[in-house]
């Protein structure tokens, strides 16, 4: 079945410490996205990347980082700059169009807590 | 800034009541609005699309409507179970920002048997 895979699941990290979370898709995609959710909010968009060797910021890039170097992954690297980094992070991915009828697909999101 | 508000923010019902959630947006420059659905520590689960040409958008006993003038969208859930306990997510793509989407916060729904 196609969907997009993220793990893991649940991480746990010390202060200090880079990690990163994995997004893999078999939907044959163009455009993948991170986003993060925190309690109470909605989600906020990280990165996102629309070809493969090509990403932009969102509107929290500060700490975190990216690579294309594939059009299935798009890993999410949560830095040590990132100064709060607990959340829940979720990654989606959709094929553009110019109907702008593009439903995005989301992985089951990868739990981060700093210890 | 596109902003996008969900009210109430939690909503309980006895089952068999009919539901109705909220979104409103500041910018009616939009391609589309897409409602989702949350389970407690899962992902989001796309349930209706709305294009910036449409009205509504019907899937079983989901309708959701589409005012652009007004910058607001309402999600109605007929006849609600049990099982549609979760956290619905309203979602727009604005023409300025093509693939990103603003989401609100989100409605809480509980049903009770």
């Amino acid at each position: 079945d196609g969907g997009i895979t993220q793990s893991p699941k649940y991480l746990f990290r010390k202060e200090g410490q880079n990690v990163t979370l994995s997004c893999e898709q078999n939907l044959n995609h163009d455009a993948m996205y991170w986003y993060r959710q925190d309690p109470g909010q909605g989600l906020r968009l990280i990165y996102y990347s629309q070809i493969v060797n090509d990403f932009q910021k969102g509107d929290i890039a500060e700490g975190y980082s990216v690579s294309r170097e594939k059009k299935e992954s798009f890993p999410l690297t949560v830095t040590s700059a990132q100064k709060n980094p607990t959340a829940f992070y979720l990654c989606a991915s959709t094929r553009p169009g110019d109907s702008g009828a593009n439903v995005l697909t989301f992985g089951a999101g990868s739990r981060l807590t700093v210890l | 800034k596109q902003e996008v508000t969900q009210i109430p923010a939690a909503l309980s019902v006895p089952e068999g009541e009919n539901l109705v959630l909220n979104c409103s947006f500041t910018d009616s420059a939009i391609y589309n609005l897409q409602w989702f659905r949350q389970d407690p520590g899962k992902g989001l689960t796309s349930l209706l699309l709305i294009q910036s040409s449409q009205r509504e958008q019907t899937s079983g006993r989901l309708n959701a409507s589409l005012d652009k003038s007004s910058g607001r969208s309402t999600l109605y859930i007929a006849a609600s179970q049990p099982g549609d306990s979760a956290t619905y997510l309203c979602a727009v793509m604005t023409t300025d920002s093509w693939g990103k989407l603003q989401f609100g916060a989100g409605t809480q729904v509980v049903v009770t048997p």
